[in-house]
């Protein structure tokens, strides 16, 4: 079973959809938790942190389950230019910024 | 300011010889990483390099991966006798601190060395 799972779509929506991700892990020790955002041919970028009562970022939310190991992502009134691969991201514990990275989920928005 | 860079962009090589891949932390970063990431698959951890201290190699997929990290910069990523299940973009990033709990954890990504070995 690998570390980190996602769905790798890909996800067509529309303009303005609402499309949700999801990712679980299996280490039941991850600390810390992470959305990167990967463009075709270009390295990843943080996204937003996960934190246990759930944030967000404008159009993007994040949730975290720790008893189901799961991890979420929400993204409103989607955008052209949210058309990427989504990485879920785990760091496990042992003190320092070790990640381990899903396969990514791939988000295609047209018009 | 300048991110993080790697040279070179793209390298294709002969099975059997042996690679050198480069990467220039952003100054000042105090941790360096080293990942590689395979068609269709998630990026996974090679090496993490923390100021002085010994190198975790724990990703390190055999003994013909190797890595250096000079003076507390610059990184490099040595791949001898290549074979073809080598293939992969190579990803380097640093950050700040090393240290999830501080401030400054967040890595930055490198463009990446993309590696064909033929």
């Amino acid at each position: 079973r690998k570390e980190v799972e996602q769905d790798p779509g890909p996800f067509n929506v529309p303009e303005g959809a609402t499309v949700a991700f999801n990712c679980t892990y299996s280490n039941s020790a991850s600390q810390s938790f992470f959305w990167y955002r990967q463009d075709c041919r270009k390295e990843p970028k943080l996204l937003m942190s996960v934190y246990s009562s759930g944030n967000e970022d404008g159009r993007f939310t994040a949730q975290l389950n720790r008893a189901s190991q799961y991890i979420s992502l929400l993204i409103r009134d989607s955008k052209l230019s949210d058309s990427a691969t989504y990485l879920c991201v785990v760091s496990l514990s042992g003190g320092y910024n070790k990640l381990i990275f899903g396969a990514g989920t791939r988000l295609a928005v047209h018009p | 300011g300048a991110g993080v860079s790697q040279s070179p962009s793209n390298k294709v090589t002969e099975k059997g010889k042996d690679v050198e891949l480069r990467c220039d932390p952003i100054s000042g970063h105090t941790a360096l990483y080293w990942y590689r990431q395979s068609l269709g698959q998630g990026l996974e951890f090679l090496i993490y390099f923390q100021g002085n201290s010994a190198p975790d190699k724990s990703g390190l997929p055999s003994d013909r991966f190797s890595a250096e990290r000079t003076g507390g910069s610059v990184s490099t990523l040595t791949i001898q006798r290549t074979q073809q299940e080598d293939s992969a973009v190579y990803l380097c990033a640093s950050s700040l601190v090393g240290a999830m709990r501080l401030a400054g954890y967040e890595q930055y990504f490198g463009p990446g060395t993309r590696l064909t070995v033929t």
